[in-house]
């Protein structure tokens, strides 16, 4: 079957760096998505990796290893308003989107 | 100006009743879909319409119909709602043909209680 695995919570401290991983087992890869999502809210678009390595936007960060089967979201300079689950998707080969359950995020003062 | 918008935003029923799911988007995306959140925050693909024609239904209940009058609209009517169909329903929408390769943007859900 296909799989994806992230930590169901991660607490943080505002201010500091957290790394919130994604281990997925798919039949096929054609990209992996990491979205925000806040609660009572609609999920929002947050990165897109398809090769190896790492693309940074701001304060965010989501490298990807293909061969591991594995992705990263990094969060740096963390802020209260950061607290939301995040959820990592990947695109499997017959282009059909599997999500993960997410990682509810909490960052304390 | 909103992108993906639904309505309504809550509704609450009794078991047994039909209801209805409306969403429109104004990005000129060909595709929609229709996810369901339960209480666990886990999303699950419903239906996906490409230029209104249906390419994913992932084993749910005949209960559940979605229809496209056109492009920008996808609603999602529901019978005879059982208690399990309580949840947030989500609309979402993408540029590309190929499905799952380019960013979905969700409508603000509709949050489904059955009594």
């Amino acid at each position: 079957g296909q799989n994806i695995d992230q930590p169901t919570e991660m607490t943080a401290t505002e201010g500091a760096i957290v790394q919130i991983n994604c281990t997925y087992q798919t039949s096929g890869f054609n990209g992996l998505f990491w979205y925000q999502q806040h609660a009572g809210e609609a999920p929002t678009f947050l990165s897109y990796n398809v090769l190896d390595g790492l693309e940074e936007k701001g304060r965010f960060s989501s490298f990807l290893s293909r061969s591991k089967g594995y992705s990263y979201l990094l969060l740096k300079e963390l802020q209260m308003k950061d607290s939301a689950s995040y959820l990592c998707a990947v695109t499997d080969s017959n282009y059909q989107l599997i999500w993960g359950a997410g990682t509810k995020l909490i960052i304390k003062p | 100006d909103t992108a993906v918008s639904q309505t309504p935003k809550y509704l609450v029923t009794q078991m047994g009743n039909d209801k209805s799911i409306k969403c429109e988007q104004n990005l000129g995306h060909d595709t929609m879909y229709w996810y369901k959140q339960d209480s666990k925050k886990f999303l699950k693909i419903m239906f996906s319409y490409n230029n209104k024609e249906l390419i994913i239904n992932e084993t749910v209940p005949n209960r559940f119909s979605p229809k496209s009058p056109d492009k920008a609209h996808l609603n999602l009517h529901i019978n005879s709602l059982e208690l399990g169909d309580s949840a947030v329903y989500f609309c979402a929408s993408s540029q590309e043909m190929e499905i799952g390769t380019d960013t979905q943007y969700f409508g603000p859900g509709t949050r489904l209680t059955v009594l």
